[in-house]
């Protein structure tokens, strides 16, 4: 258990419709990053949040946005689905976040299923 | 074990020193180990995928063995160049599509 929790494990939702993933990070972390794992482009990093604030931005599409809160959880939020959005989604966290080489803990991810 | 487990955490070498670390996974409904080079707030590059017991795998003067018997992979980077401080992370997949993530080994090398 890396102590990051995320939810829900499993979805399947329509074409066009909003999903809210959500991420509990391990406790006294900072960071939170989120990554998408599909099928044939690998872990693509799309975001990451830092006490509040938004750090760094990937591969993040428009219809996609994120949000840390001030408990520090964070919710990824996929809009107008399509197809090719169905992946495994990654949280991940970390101390800080401020310097490369920091040790990071991953979620279990959530399957999304777009139908 | 129950976790995906790196060792070390941490590590500074010199350049043109060679090193390797090593990832420790469970055994059980194993399907894969990946290793990936990640630095932060990008995405990490995948190096390895591994599946059969005994696989070895080189890209460059990074290469990795698989050991799916005993639940563990190295990786080794021969001739350490400044270019290869990057924390190295991997993941083991089993049969049920599940990914477990190590915490990585941040590896620093000095010029």
């Amino acid at each position: 258990d890396s102590g990051v929790t995320q939810t829900p494990k499993h979805l399947i939702t329509a074409t066009g419709q909003r999903v809210t993933l959500r991420c509990s990070p391990r406790s006294g972390d900072l960071s939170v990053y989120w990554y998408q794992q599909s099928l044939d482009q690998g872990l693509q990093f799309l975001i990451q949040y830092y006490n509040g604030e938004e750090r760094a931005k990937g591969n993040i599409l428009e219809r996609f946005s994120a949000q840390q809160f001030p408990d520090l959880h964070s919710e990824l939020n996929l809009s107008s689905l399509e197809l090719g959005d169905s992946a495994l989604y990654f949280c991940a966290s970390s101390p800080t976040g401020l310097s490369s080489g920091n040790t990071i803990y991953f979620g279990e991810g959530s399957w999304l299923t777009v139908v | 074990i129950l976790n995906v487990e790196q060792s070390p955490q941490s590590l500074h070498v010199q350049e043109g020193d060679s090193t390797n670390f090593t990832c420790s996974f469970p055994s059980s409904n194993f399907y894969a180990l990946h290793w990936y080079r990640w630095e932060t707030a990008k995405s990490p590059e995948a190096l390895f995928v591994m599946t059969l017991n005994g696989d070895e795998k080189k890209k460059g003067r990074i290469s990795a063995t698989l050991n799916t018997k005993e639940g563990y992979s190295y990786l080794y980077i021969k001739g350490s160049q400044p270019e290869d401080s990057a924390t190295y992370l991997c993941a083991s997949k089993n049969t049920g599509n599940q990914f477990y993530f190590g915490t990585g080994t941040s590896l620093t090398v000095i010029p």
